[in-house]
């Protein structure tokens, strides 16, 4: 069974802070990885994906992937109250199939 | 960017009746689309696959016959949940993807209420 694991949350980050997010996969052929927000009773929104092991930034949002230790990460610097959200990690995996993560909620705290 | 729109954003029916789903690729052509649902205060579950002109591929426990995809066109796919139950009132939401190393688009979303 192909899995994404993501800490259920809450993680709870000071204002201005950095936010961090991790997802591990167990698939070691995984393609894409991807970061979705979703606001409560809202649709997913994509923050980014990576392909290549290494940063991505985009903003305040970089995205780190680890292929050999199978970990993909979201940093957010400059963490606003509008940044609270459930975070959704997605993994491509050898099969090009999309396995979601169960999300991890981040309350950032003025 | 790539814009999914999707509607009805939400509806309320009566049990037993059926109700539609429609999602579409409003600038991009949408090779395979993906249906989801998505219970309160959960993750996202992955419903059924469509790929434009075939029959749909649907994951384990979804009946096939109670949610009907069709996705005729590489610009639009249905959902239409016949025979409805309160159960499966809940939210519904497409997704739409261009290609393998691309982003998944998301639809708005459907909250399905059954009465």
């Amino acid at each position: 069974q192909k899995e994404v694991e993501q800490n259920s949350g809450p993680l709870s980050v000071p204002e201005g802070a950095i936010a961090s997010l991790n997802c591990t996969y167990s698939d070691r052929g995984s393609q894409s990885f991807f970061w979705y927000r979703q606001y409560s009773g809202k649709s997913p929104e994509l923050i980014m994906f990576i392909y290549s092991n290494g940063d991505k930034e985009d903003g305040r949002f970089t995205a780190q992937l680890n292929k050999a230790s199978q970990y993909v990460s979201l940093l957010i610097r400059d963490s606003q109250p509008s940044d609270s959200a459930t975070y959704l990690c997605a993994v491509l995996d050898s099969n090009y199939q999309l396995i979601w993560g169960a999300g991890t909620k981040l309350i950032i705290k003025p | 960017g790539a814009v999914v729109s999707q509607h009805p954003s939400r509806v309320i029916c009566k049990s037993g009746t059926s109700v539609k789903i429609e999602c579409r690729s409003l600038d991009f052509q949408a090779t395979t689309m993906f249906w989801y649902r998505q219970f309160p205060k959960q993750s996202l579950m992955l419903m059924a696959t469509s790929n434009e002109g075939s029959k749909a591929t649907y994951e384990q426990g979804v009946e096939k016959d109670k949610f009907l995809i069709n996705h005729a066109s590489l610009t639009l796919s249905t959902l239409t949940v016949t025979s409805a139950h309160p159960e499966d009132s809940s939210f519904y939401i497409c997704s739409a993807s261009a290609g393998r190393r691309y982003g998944y688009t998301f639809g708005s979303g459907t909250r399905l209420t059954v009465v």
